[in-house]
């Protein structure tokens, strides 16, 4: 069964570093999606991406986050300049379309550590 | 704006007994229901949704949940539980329409004990 997958599965940087986050969706999927979990929180929702741009993003999804899908098959979660709170599990997920099927396949996720 | 309430944090139970983790919603407009599991280390797996129609729908492993409209709520359920299903759940809803977020609830952490 097709899945969505993530890399790494876990990213130790500095503060003030870049880091990648870096996903391949489903191959015919059309939508995608990131969200993060703050270690104990709730999944919040980042940014959802479809037809080469942002449709939608949160208030979390500032100018230091950005997204791409450089290939046609990568989809990247950009965080320019870490800060210690960006620490979190970071999950991407894609949906086929705007049919049915209506839910979002997730990735395993990468723990993002910022120290 | 939709809002997810999970009212339970944490269920303990034993072994073949049943469960019911809680969810209810907030929505002025029409929304699809779903229920995520995360196993240790692992990322979000769907258990069920509701879109339309019955409003008992059944999900992977025996699970199973009720729309209430008039009580906003989106209870799941499973009659016997396994050491397996220790795991943590969590309610979503998006608007209908497709390709909307999905806004979650803060999650229930089940653990079952022998």
């Amino acid at each position: 069964e097709p899945e969505v997958t993530q890399t790494p599965s876990h990213q130790v940087t500095q503060m003030g570093q870049e880091v990648i986050l870096r996903c391949v969706p489903i191959s015919n999927h059309l939508y995608f999606y990131w969200y993060r979990q703050i270690l104990g929180q709730k999944v919040e929702f980042l940014v959802s991406f479809y037809n080469n741009e942002i449709s939608e993003k949160s208030e979390i999804f500032d100018d230091q986050f950005s997204v791409e899908r450089p290939d046609g098959s990568n989809f990247t979660l950009k965080i320019r300049s870490t800060k210690l709170e960006d620490s979190a599990m970071y999950f991407c997920a894609s949906k086929p379309g705007q049919g049915l099927p209506y839910e979002q396949y997730f990735g395993p996720g990468t723990r993002l550590t910022v120290t | 704006a939709q809002s997810v309430t999970q009212l339970d944090s944490q269920v303990p139970v034993f072994e073949e007994a049943p469960v019911e983790l809680r969810c209810n919603y907030s929505s002025s407009v029409s929304v699809y229901l779903f229920w995520y599991v995360q196993y240790p280390n692992q990322g979000l797996q769907l258990l069920l949704k509701y879109l339309s129609g019955s409003t008992l729908v059944k999900g992977i492993n025996g699970f199973e949940a009720e729309f209430n409209k008039s009580q906003t709520s989106f209870h799941l359920r499973k009659p016997s539980v396994h050491i397996s299903d220790t795991a943590e759940y969590f309610c979503a809803v998006s608007l209908s329409g497709g390709y909307n977020k999905l806004i979650f609830g803060a999650g229930t952490r089940l653990a079952v004990h022998p």
